[in-house]
């Protein structure tokens, strides 16, 4: 059964610090695997995705994506922490031809003055 | 375009009462979700929709049943509420261009629900 693992459910960096959110997922086929941003009060917003391709994928808001199948690992990247970068993220994974998404539960993101 | 809407935003129910959320979209989109977002659990999919007139069981689709239709509205039913039941619920759409394999879903506001 497909899977999705987030390690943290909080995380807390200073304003300007890298960010690093993990995401493992557990496939038996070829994933495609997105990343999702809530602000508080609000739904759901797609980050980025990987579907096929690339394997490192840029998002919105500067943020990216490494793909790495040897590791099954699909972790959200951002150089620069901002205060504005502070919400819950959601790592979730879907299969070709299947029509049900799985979401991880979730990171919550806390940047520092 | 308003995306997206649910309604209504916030209720609060007794045990045993029912109640049903409206999800509309205004994009033409083919495919339609529910969710639930509880603490420390994610989303969990309850009930999702591959066109009109069709409907099938997510992760967590017991005590809940659903409608659609017409393509653009997407009914969650709660024939008889539990405080187990209290939570956010989330509707989303895809378009049909790709499938949902790669389509972004498009989240609405969400509904609070507590039961008491």
């Amino acid at each position: 059964a497909q899977s999705v693992t987030q390690l943290g459910s909080h995380v807390s960096v200073s304003e300007g610090a890298l960010v690093l959110l993990r995401c493992n997922y557990s496939s038996s086929v070829p994933p495609y695997l997105f990343w999702y941003v809530q602000y508080p009060n609000q739904g759901l917003q797609l980050l980025l995705k990987y579907t096929t391709g690339a394997t490192l994928v840029k998002g919105i808001n500067g943020f990216e994506a490494e793909f790495k199948k040897s590791e099954t690992s699909f972790h959200l990247t951002k150089p620069s922490a901002h205060m504005s970068d502070a919400a819950e993220y959601f790592c979730a994974v879907i299969h070709s031809g299947t029509y049900k998404y799985i979401f991880g539960t979730g990171t919550r993101l806390k940047v520092l003055a | 375009n308003a995306g997206v809407t649910q309604t209504p935003k916030f209720r609060v129910l007794k045990t045993g009462q029912s109640m049903t959320l409206l999800c509309a979209q205004d994009m033409n989109h083919e495919y339609m979700y529910w969710y639930r977002q509880d603490p420390g659990m994610g989303l969990r999919l309850i009930h999702y929709s591959v066109g009109e007139g069709t409907t099938a069981k997510g992760e967590v689709p017991d005590g809940y049943n659903v409608s659609r239709l017409k393509k653009q509205n997407f009914l969650l039913g709660l024939e008889s509420a539990a405080p187990s039941q209290t939570s956010v619920y989330f509707c989303a759409s895809i378009p049909r261009l790709a499938g949902p394999s790669t389509d972004t879903q498009y989240f609405g506001p969400g509904t609070r629900l507590t039961v008491l």
